[in-house]
């Protein structure tokens, strides 16, 4: 079945370091790929998706690029703040459609002033 | 904006209790869902609903059953709470067919069985 793996944390920053966080993933067909962001306290949103080969999803400065041939979307950020302290999903949903989003474990970044 | 509410943030149940987990979404949204979150598991599905009266299982529905009467709502019931169900419980909704939509999802309920 579909699958996600991602890269444990947690994860400590400093400000203005460089995050990436590796996600790869198992599936069959040509799956869409998400990251969601959960900040304390607070439910999940979408940060940045992407829904064919090489696509490159981006918001909040944050960019990821869907990798067909190393089953890869890793999640990046060249400077990252204290605001940017969350824990971070990745996810796919095959291409069939039937509903359902398979999330990874989720990585807990901490971003120090 | 998309707004999903649950209508708990906290709750404490002891064991053996019916439990009712309440999700309100107010965009007309088709699709909605229940999922569990736990530690080094991230999210698994419970059930999920694409039309009013209309469910399906997701990965771990044992122990769990959904009711959905109108669109905006989708209710989580615990028939006997148990131990091993204390968790984040998160509630999403989407728009029209297939999970290329976007998700939107609810603050969560952290239900505690004692």
């Amino acid at each position: 079945g579909d699958s996600v793996t991602q890269m444990e944390g947690p994860v400590t920053l400093s400000e203005e370091a460089f995050l990436t966080i590796n996600c790869t993933y198992t599936a069959t067909g040509y799956p869409s790929l998400f990251w969601y962001v959960q900040y304390p306290g607070e439910g999940l949103q979408l940060l940045l998706k992407a829904t064919k080969a090489d696509d490159k999803g981006s918001n909040k400065g944050f960019e990821a690029t869907y990798r067909k041939e190393t089953t890869s979307f890793h999640l990046e950020k060249g400077s990252v703040q204290v605001s940017d302290s969350a824990v971070y999903f990745c996810a796919l949903s095959d291409e069939e459609g039937d509903y359902k989003l398979s999330f990874g474990a989720g990585t807990t970044v901490t971003v120090r002033a | 904006d998309v707004k999903v509410t649950q209508s708990s943030r906290y709750l404490v149940k002891r064991t053996g209790e019916k439990v009712f987990l309440e999700c309100v979404q107010d965009m007309d949204h088709e699709n909605m869902f229940w999922y569990r979150q736990d530690p080094g598991l991230g999210l698994r599905l419970i059930y999920f609903s694409y039309d009013v009266k209309m469910k399906e299982k997701g990965d771990i529905p044992e122990g769990y059953s959904v009711s959905r009467e109108k669109k905006e709502r989708f209710s989580l019931i615990l028939e006997s709470a148990s131990t091993n169900q204390t968790s984040m419980y998160l509630c999403a909704s989407s728009e029209g067919q297939g999970t290329r939509r976007t998700q939107y999802f609810g603050p969560g309920t952290r239900l505690t069985v004692l």
